[in-house]
């Protein structure tokens, strides 16, 4: 079954505390993005890789890291700098560049306790 | 900088009546140019795409676009709506040479029975 996955679907941030979303696809595509989405604001990118082991910023990279050791993976962490991390993330990957089409997760949303 | 525009927060339509959603870009050269949608606390699907050909493209769902170049429109279009088809949807654009995609605000498509 293909597609792609994140984990887990909810996730409590303690204040200071650094977290790690998981993003995985079985789809062979190279390219992986993160977006945050809020409640009237549409999706903002976070992070993009089109190839292992590089990636770039987004429009809101600040307070976010990631990481692209394989193909299939790319998690995002939110640290302690990003102050305002309450938000709906998803992760989406696409074959390629320009018109190739993104597939989404299902989502993973993030409370701040 | 590429923009999309949904002009509508929230689209309401009877049941059986035609819908349209309403999406205007702006972008240098070529756009490649997306519908998506979006259910509750999900991730998005992928609805159709425009990349070049056929100014009326085909979906899922029974959806369709009309690009409009001279207008830089890319309005959804479904002839007889239902109730499931209640969601949030966004439009979304590309340039020819771009790496990143640019989401609207997204429109809440309420149909009601």
């Amino acid at each position: 079954d293909g597609g792609i996955t994140q984990s887990p679907k909810y996730l409590f941030r303690k204040e200071g505390q650094n977290v790690t979303l998981s993003c995985e696809q079985n789809l062979n595509h190279d390219a992986m993005y993160w977006y945050r989405q809020d409640p009237g604001q549409g999706l903002r990118l976070i992070y993009y890789s089109h190839i292992v082991n590089d990636f770039q910023k987004g429009d809101i990279a600040e307070g976010y890291s990631v990481s692209r050791e394989k193909k299939e993976s790319f998690p995002l962490t939110v640290t302690s700098a990003q102050k305002n991390p309450t938000a709906f993330y998803l992760c989406a990957s696409s074959l390629g560049r320009a018109g190739e089409t993104q597939y989404f997760g299902p989502g993973t949303r993030l409370l701040v306790l | 900088a590429q923009s999309v525009a949904q002009p509508e927060d929230q689209v309401n339509v009877a049941e059986g009546n035609p819908l349209t959603v309403k999406c205007t870009y702006s972008v240098s050269g070529n756009p490649y140019l997306f519908w998506y949608v979006q259910y509750p606390n999900r991730g998005l699907q992928f609805l159709l795409k425009y990349i070049t050909g056929d100014n009326l493209v085909k979906g899922s769902y029974g959806f369709e676009a009309e690009f409009n170049k001279s207008q830089t429109s890319f309005h959804l279009k479904k002839p007889s709506a239902l109730v499931s088809d209640s969601a949030l949807y966004f439009c979304a654009v590309r340039d020819f040479s771009g790496d990143k995609l640019t989401f609207g605000t997204g429109t809440r498509l309420a149909v009601r029975p």
